[in-house]
């Protein structure tokens, strides 16, 4: 069964210092999301990316986070200046014709 | 985007018992599926049912769906302990999947 791929699973990091999150989606998925999910809080949904570009995202998804595909099978979150608050397991899935697919997740813990 | 409302938020029983989740929502949709996600783990996709069906049955997993109530339920038969998970249900109409605050089971060998 394919699988979506995240590395690494868990990622420490201290306050103030960029993190990027990898992701390898299914290959024949055109779709990709970014998903958080806070200690005991709900999973929310983070943004969305096709065709080479966002097609959606949330309120959460300000301009400390940007995601690319930089070669046509990573999928990237990228975390700027993270902040304490960003602490949180981070999810992607990629999406094709039989629906959504989630990988495992990279917990992140900032320092 | 569309939510699910899962409830109960929590349900304990007994290893061999049987599990029953709903999920009630607001809008029209195309599909609805549940997943699963282990403590700190990620999400699985157990189920989906289309609108036009009424009940879809994966091994020990039996969903149904309501249209007319806006409402679907998940049974699991002849829990595990293995079951012990939290449970979501959501709705595909326009993406993205939207996540509520799940059922929590909890299965007592």
């Amino acid at each position: 069964e394919p699988e979506v791929t995240q590395t690494p699973s868990h990622q420490v990091t201290q306050m103030g210092q960029e993190v990027i999150l990898r992701c390898v989606p299914i290959s024949n998925h055109l779709y990709f999301y970014w998903y958080r999910q806070i200690l005991g809080q709900k999973v929310e949904f983070l943004v969305s990316f096709y065709n080479n570009e966002i097609s959606e995202k949330s309120e959460i998804f300000d301009d400390q986070f940007s995601v690319e595909r930089p070669d046509g099978s990573n999928f990237t979150l990228k975390i700027r200046s993270t902040k304490l608050e960003d602490s949180a397991m981070y999810f992607c899935a990629s999406r094709g014709p039989k629906g959504y697919t989630f990988g495992s997740g990279t917990r992140l813990t900032v320092v | 985007s569309q939510q699910g409302e899962e409830d109960p938020q929590a349900l304990s029983i007994q290893e061999g018992e049987n599990a029953t989740m709903n999920c009630s929502y607001k809008t029209s949709i195309n599909n609805l599926q549940w997943y699963r996600q282990n403590s700190g783990r990620g999400l699985v996709h157990l189920i989906l049912i289309r609108s036009n069906e009424r009940e879809k049955h994966s091994g020990r997993l039996r969903v149904t769906l309501d249209t007319s109530k806006k409402s679907s339920s998940l049974l699991i038969t002849a829990s595990r302990a293995a079951d012990t998970a939290s449970y979501f249900c959501t709705l595909s109409g326009n993406t993205p999947l939207v996540f509520g605050k799940g059922t929590r089971l909890s299965v007592i060998a």
